[in-house]
């Protein structure tokens, strides 16, 4: 089993939409959970931290279930602008980071 | 303030060639982080410095794979003896470095082998 499992997509979607992309992890000493973003042939940019409450950036939402060692991320009111690579990413202690192979998202006009 | 820097941007060599990849971290940053990442793969761990603690290598695929890394800055990635499974796009990040914080990734070095 892969230690972080994403769904590789694309999920295409029209401008406006609501959309959501789930990741599940295996190792659960996992203690920090991100979701990164990177576009294409860039370098990935933490979009935002996954906390055990759930936590909301603007139009993001993330959610991390530790029991289902699962973590999800909500966009709404998707732009044109979100068309990237969401990559889940996992952390277990202080040491390196543990990345899924990403979601491509493609949202059009 | 300059982000993290990475050099060349791209690298054309030929097989069994030895490269170098150099990475500037963040000032002040103590935590740096090499990954690579091939065509259609996630992000691949492969070394970590920490100050002055001794590098976590637990990630180089091989021993044609090292890097170091001076004065608890820059740091070099060196591959001997390329081969062609070795083309990916070698990702550099730098962090505060006490613990769980965000990692600042740089623009990457295309690696290409012949």
């Amino acid at each position: 089993r892969k230690e972080v499992e994403q769904d590789p997509g694309p999920f295409n979607v029209p401008e406006g939409a609501t959309v959501a992309f789930n990741c599940t992890y295996s190792n659960s000493a996992s203690q920090s959970f991100f979701w990164y973003r990177q576009d294409c042939r860039k370098e990935p940019k933490l979009l935002m931290s996954v906390y055990s409450s759930g936590n909301e950036d603007g139009r993001f939402t993330a959610q991390l279930n530790r029991a289902s060692q699962y973590i999800s991320l909500l966009i709404r009111d998707s732009k044109l602008s979100d068309s990237a690579t969401y990559l889940c990413v996992v952390q277990q202690g202080y040491s390196t980071l543990t990345f899924g192979k990403g979601t491509m998202l493609l949202v059009s006009p | 303030g300059a982000g993290v820097s990475q050099s060349p941007s791209n690298k054309v060599t030929e097989k069994g060639k030895d490269v170098e990849l150099r990475c500037d971290p963040i000032s002040g940053h103590t935590a740096l982080y090499w990954y690579r990442q091939s065509l259609g793969q996630g992000l691949e761990f492969l070394i970590y410095f920490q100050g002055n603690s001794a590098p976590d290598k637990s990630g180089l695929p091989s021993d044609r794979f090292s890097a170091e890394r001076t004065g608890g800055s820059v740091s070099t990635l060196t591959i001997q003896r390329t081969q062609q499974e070795d083309s990916a796009v070698y990702l550099c990040a730098s962090s505060i470095g006490t613990g769980g914080e965000t990692q600042y990734f740089g623009p990457g070095t295309r690696l290409l082998v012949l």
